[in-house]
């Protein structure tokens, strides 16, 4: 069974800087796909990056980046030059082999201050 | 282009009421599941479907039923429901496993 753990409930970070939001995952199976979701209070789910464990790079779109260290079995996400828009909650999420059920870590509350 | 719709966005119901949530995409994505939503949890995966005709359970199935006619309709079914199904609902849906899913806006469901 896979397991993901998101150990900071809340972050706060201040307008135009960076902010780093940890994802560590457990699996015994050597393929599977790293996700990460952005939730703004509105409630709706929105996909923002993947890391397939197979992919040599970092996943990269737009601001967002995804720190992926196999070994450490860690895929935070990186948020470059924050903005007051980016203040949500933050799911990261995983999949195993060719199968799309998600398994979920318990979020992270990002709040981007001035 | 809808995406994922999910009908209806609210609903409150009495204790040992079914009910049907519906969902619906456009996008021809063969999986489709269903996530509920907890205040300090994460989502977790209720049923889902790899084809039409095809369902399986996920992680909380008990209470729940659905069933997949067609490609793009996966409805979920509360048979009696209780309060501990009190719950955001959310459906989703990927072209092929193992890829980014798209969900729809959620249903609040409110059991009294």
């Amino acid at each position: 069974a896979q397991k993901i753990t998101q150990t900071q409930p809340g972050m706060f970070v201040q307008e135009k800087e960076a902010v780093t939001l940890d994802c560590t995952y457990d699996t015994s199976d050597p393929s599977y796909g790293l996700f990460w979701y952005k939730q703004p209070s509105s409630g709706e789910m929105i996909f923002l990056i993947y890391q397939g464990s197979y992919d040599q790079q970092n996943a990269t779109e737009g601001r967002y980046s995804l720190n992926f260290q196999k070994a450490r079995k860690s895929a935070n996400l990186v948020i470059s030059a924050s903005q007051l828009g980016d203040s949500a909650m933050y799911f990261c999420a995983m999949t195993t082999g060719t199968a799309s059920k998600l398994t979920f870590g318990t979020g992270t509350r990002l709040q981007v201050t001035l | 282009n809808a995406g994922v719709t999910q009908t209806p966005k609210f609903q409150v119901l009495k204790t040992g009421q079914s009910m049907t949530l519906q969902c619906a995409q456009d996008m021809n994505h063969e999986y489709m599941s269903w996530y509920r939503q907890d205040p300090g949890m994460g989502l977790r995966l209720i049923h889902y479907s790899v084809g039409a005709g095809i369902t399986d359970q996920g992680e909380v199935p008990n209470g729940y039923n659905v069933s997949r006619s067609t490609t793009e309709d996966f409805p979920l079914r509360l048979l009696s429901a209780a309060p501990s199904q009190t719950s955001v609902y959310f459906c989703a849906s990927s072209y092929i496993g193992g890829q980014p899913q798209h969900f729809g806006d959620g249903t609040r469901l409110s059991i009294l």
